[in-house]
C-alpha cells in the first residue's frame, strides 16, 4: 500500500519569507507527483505535476523538485494569497489509487 | 471554459443511498479521465474513485462495493452513486479531471450520513 507523509504538518512563515514543504512516498513514484493549494471553503488547486512543472497560471515564485520518493515544495517569497494547505499526491500506481498526502497548513507568523 | 459542476448532495440516514452528478461543460467526461476526491470535516483529501475513458473503473478499499461511478455521454455528466452510507463517508465530495494531476475541480457538494 501507498502512503504519503508531508512535513511539517504546519509551517508558519512571515511575508516575503521562503517556505520549504516536504512530501515523502513509502515507495517510488518516479516523477508522478502533484501538488495542490487548498483555501478554506474553496476546491484544491493544480499548482505542480510531474513533481516539477507548474500548470497553467501558477506564479513562478511556486517550484516543485525530488523524484522517486523525496519531493519539495518552495514557495520563494510568500504572499498573503499563499496562506493555506498544501497537498501533494501520487499518481504512479496500477491500478490507480492515487493517495494524498496529509497536507502541511502554512500559516502566519 | 471547463466547467465542473457537482450536485446531489444533502443530508442522508445510516444505510441509506444518494447519486451524485458532475455536469460537466468545456470538456467531453467520456474522452477524459475523471474522478472523485472527497474530503471530511476539517479532514484531508481522500481519493474515492476513478473512471478512465476506456469504461475502466477503481474505487478506494473505504468505498469499494458500495460506490458506483459512471458517466452519461448524452449528459456529459459524471455520477457517483453512493449506496449502504456510513457516517465515516460524510465529506464534501469533488469530481475532477486528471490530466497530469487533477487540473480541473468542480466546487463540491456536501453530504451529511446521519446515525
Amino acid at each position: 500500500e501507498m502512503v504519503m507523509t508531508q512535513s511539517p504538518a504546519t509551517l508558519s512563515v512571515s511575508p516575503g519569507e521562503r517556505a520549504t514543504l516536504s512530501c515523502r512516498a513509502s515507495q517510488s513514484v518516479s516523477s508522478n507527483l502533484a501538488w495542490y493549494q487548498q483555501k478554506p471553503g474553496q476546491a484544491p488547486r493544480l499548482l505542480i505535476y510531474g513533481a516539477s512543472t507548474r500548470a497553467i497560471g501558477i506564479p513562478a515564485r511556486f517550484s516543485g523538485s525530488g523524484s522517486g520518493t523525496e519531493f519539495t515544495l518552495t514557495i520563494s517569497s510568500l504572499q498573503s494569497e499563499d496562506f493555506a494547505v498544501y497537498y501533494c499526491q501520487q499518481y504512479n500506481n496500477w491500478p490507480p489509487i492515487f493517495t494524498f498526502g496529509p497536507g502541511t497548513k502554512v500559516d502566519i507568523k | 471554459e471547463v466547467q465542473l459542476v457537482e450536485s446531489g448532495g444533502g443530508l442522508i440516514q445510516s444505510g441509506g443511498s444518494l447519486r451524485l452528478s458532475c455536469a460537466a461543460s468545456g470538456l467531453t467526461v467520456s474522452n477524459n479521465y475523471m474522478a472523485w476526491v472527497r474530503q471530511a470535516p476539517g479532514k484531508g483529501l481522500e481519493w474515492v474513485s476513478s473512471l478512465y475513458s476506456t469504461g475502466s473503473t477503481h474505487y478506494a478499499d473505504s468505498v469499494k462495493g458500495r460506490f458506483i461511478i459512471s458517466r452519461d455521454n448524452t449528459k456529459n455528466t459524471l455520477y457517483l452513486q453512493m449506496n449502504s452510507l456510513r457516517g465515516e463517508d460524510t465529506a464534501v465530495y469533488y469530481c475532477a479531471r486528471s490530466g497530469t494531476g487533477y487540473d480541473y475541480w468542480g466546487q463540491g457538494t456536501l453530504v451529511t450520513v446521519s446515525s
